[in-house]
């Protein structure tokens, strides 16, 4: 079964600075896809960026980019410019391409970002 | 907004009693997905549906059960409440069964309290 490990339970960063979020997972499969969502405190699951794993060009949104390392499997988050609208709990989750029974989402446990003034 | 809707927000309910959760999907979109969001469990995924059809089961309690209606809104049904059981309930919507491409939109969730 995949796992998904957070291991920063909390992240801090100033506002306007540079910083990374990490994920690791267990998988067995070739072929999955990665994704971060953010929950602010309205508790509304937002999604922030997604991976395919067949991509070796890290995705980027906006201020939000990854860096996606298929065989050490990791999947970190970098968020650039801080702003005080970026704290939340995030979330990284995966997602198997096998489609049909394996279109659910397995989340890690989270990393709450605090953004300081 | 997501574009996914559920009511209602809050619900607070006894021990014992029986819930229902109502969720309506994107529009186009085919799929429900339910997940748990509990303190000690994290985000867990319930069960899928997909046009109707019960597609996918996770960790979802014989105590609960779900259903997806012709015009694609799904409804959670929780009986038999325990105090384990208040959490928050998210659905999610996305055009396909999980194919591919597919990306899951959360809609605002259910707060159930079990007092």
């Amino acid at each position: 079964a995949q796992t998904v490990t957070q291991s920063q339970p909390e992240m801090s960063v100033q506002e306007a600075e540079t910083v990374t979020l990490s994920c690791t997972y267990d998988t067995s499969e070739s072929d999955y896809y990665l994704f971060w969502y953010k929950q602010p405190p309205s508790r509304q699951m937002i999604l922030v960026i997604r991976q395919e794993a067949y991509k070796q060009q890290n995705a980027t949104e906006n201020r939000f980019s990854v860096n996606f390392q298929k065989a050490a499997k990791s999947f970190s988050l970098k968020i650039s410019d801080s702003q005080l609208g970026d704290a939340a709990m995030y979330f990284c989750a995966y997602r198997s391409d096998y489609g049909g029974s394996q279109g659910n989402l397995i989340f890690g446990k989270g990393t709450k970002l605090s953004v300081k003034p | 907004d997501s574009g996914v809707t559920q009511t209602p927000k809050h619900l607070i309910t006894a021990t014992g009693q029986r819930v229902t959760l109502r969720c309506s999907p994107r529009s186009g979109d085919l799929s429900v997905y339910w997940y748990q969001q509990s303190l000690d469990q994290g985000l867990q995924f319930l069960i899928q549906y997909y046009n109707g059809e019960e597609r996918a089961k996770g960790n979802i309690l014989e105590r609960f059960s779900a259903q997806q209606f012709p015009d694609l809104h799904s409804e959670l049904n929780l009986s038999s409440l325990e105090l384990g059981d208040s959490a928050l309930y998210f659905c999610a919507s996305s055009q396909t069964s999980g194919e591919s491409t597919d990306t899951q939109y959360f809609g605002p969730g259910t707060r159930l309290t079990v007092l």
